[in-house]
């Protein structure tokens, strides 16, 4: 694709139930990543892959929140029993390849809403 | 924590110049400063990069002394298009900590 799209865009969950977004990244980029953005603020860094591999999962805020690519290509971030703090937008990323400069592409993002 | 420190807002009016200028006081030998650009309901979009002097692309440029303890994006002639969320980041890993950033507000 053109670009990195994420499904669904919005997303409304009431609180307990459990929700997964998706994200396909640009084709034959390596790199993935997931940050969350709380209204007002700038993105935080949740998770990062390199092809199926989670190499860094230190942004994750508990062990209700998962993340995995199986395939190296889209990626799932799952979190269980949603919260109200839960409520943002969550932002998907790749890159070309795992070079520390090299420039990360967004997608739209996922905005949840937890009632 | 953001390492950099940017205005949280700043005005401006059609066809003028915008420095937006950032402090990065403990950069590292290895970072460099990237900036990005956020407008409602959208991700970031990546600006320009650079490591120390004039960078300059068909964007914007970006100017960084050679103490490199501060930088500024230049924006040259906004449109109101150009109303967004600026982020000055100091990178130095693959996980982007982008802070407030300066929400730029662009009239007629």
């Amino acid at each position: 694709g053109a670009g990195v799209s994420q499904s669904p865009r919005y997303k409304v969950a009431k609180r307990g139930q459990d929700v997964a977004l998706r994200c396909d990244p640009i084709s034959g980029h390596v790199s993935l990543f997931w940050y969350q953005q709380a209204l007002g603020q700038g993105p935080e860094f949740l998770t990062y892959f390199q092809n199926e591999a989670q190499l860094d999962k230190s942004g994750l805020p508990s062990d209700r929140f998962f993340a995995e690519r199986p395939e190296g290509s889209v990626s799932t971030l799952k979190i269980q029993r949603t919260q109200q703090e839960d409520s943002a937008v969550y932002l998907c990323a790749s890159s070309l390849v795992r070079v520390r400069t090299d420039t990360q592409y967004f997608g739209p993002g996922t905005r949840l809403t937890v009632l | 924590l953001a390492k950099t420190t940017q205005p949280i807002s700043m005005d401006s009016y059609e066809g003028q110049e915008v420095n937006i200028t950032c402090s990065h006081n403990n950069i590292a030998t290895n970072d460099y400063i990237t900036w990005y650009q956020q407008f409602p309901s959208q991700g970031p979009r990546f600006i320009i990069q650079g490591y120390k002097t004039k960078v300059t692309n068909e964007v914007a440029s970006l100017f960084i002394p050679a103490d490199r303890k501060s930088s500024t994006l230049s924006l040259p002639r906004v449109s109101l298009s150009d109303t967004a969320v600026y982020y000055c980041l100091q990178e130095a890993g693959y996980a982007l900590n982008f802070g407030k950033g300066t929400s730029l507000l662009v009239t007629p």
